[in-house]
């Protein structure tokens, strides 16, 4: 079992609907928590991190977190076709981040 | 600030060659991590250095892989003998660590990556 799982998709959804991403870890020891984007050919970018349970908003992108359940997701609201592309999730635990294998979602038109 | 910035680019080599990557962190941070990239593998962590000193290499995968980190604004990974296993995307990231969660803290800025193409 990997320490970081993410649905496998592919995930394919309209345009303006509300994407759902989803993240689970086997590390207790984590911390913080990251939602990182890739494009084809392109390396990964930083969207949001969040280490307390809860929500976190910023803009159209909502990060979830309950240790409890060891659960991240990231809601992504008005999807566009410019949201067109695989979303990793990172568990860090002392500074360390472990990805998941990622999640490519395709936002149609 | 100009971003971490990794050479070359891409690279292509024959079985058996030394080849060696280079990364320079952005100013400031104090944690540096060499990762790799495969369709079959994900994204998975090499070795990572903390103000220059190895902290964990358990990813790395044979000894035909060595890393070091003499300053810290300067970073190599090497392959020696490369084997076509080999091929695949590396990134270098750099973060500002800190102990416990912070705004900011621990988040990875990563290169444009070096593709390897081991023939």
């Amino acid at each position: 079992q990997k320490e970081v799982e993410q649905n496998s998709g592919p995930l394919s959804v309209p345009e303006g609907a509300i994407a759902s991403l989803n993240c689970t870890y086997s590390d207790r020891g984590s911390q913080s928590f990251f939602w990182y984007r890739q494009y084809s050919g392109k390396s990964p970018e930083l969207i949001m991190f969040i280490y307390s349970n809860g929500d976190k908003e910023d803009g159209r992108f909502t990060a979830q977190l309950n240790k409890a359940s060891q659960y991240v997701s990231l809601l992504i609201r008005d999807s566009q076709p410019s949201d067109s592309a695989t979303y990793l999730c990172a568990a860090a635990n002392a500074g360390k981040s472990t990805f998941g294998d990622g999640t490519t979602l395709t936002v149609k038109p | 600030d100009a971003g971490v910035i990794q050479s070359p680019r891409h690279e292509v080599t024959e079985m058996g060659q030394e080849v060696t990557l280079r990364c320079k962190p952005i100013s400031g941070h104090n944690s540096l991590f060499w990762y790799r990239q495969t369709m079959m593998r994900g994204l998975e962590l090499l070795i990572y250095f903390n103000n220059n000193v190895p902290i964990d290499d358990s990813g790395m995968p044979e000894d035909r892989f060595s890393a070091k980190m003499p300053n810290a604004s300067f970073s190599t990974l090497k392959i020696q003998p490369s084997e076509p296993r080999d091929s695949a995307v590396y990134f270098c990231a750099s973060s500002k660590r800190t102990g416990l969660p912070a705004p900011g803290a621990n988040v990875l800025t990563f290169g444009a990556g070096s593709r390897l193409t081991v023939l």
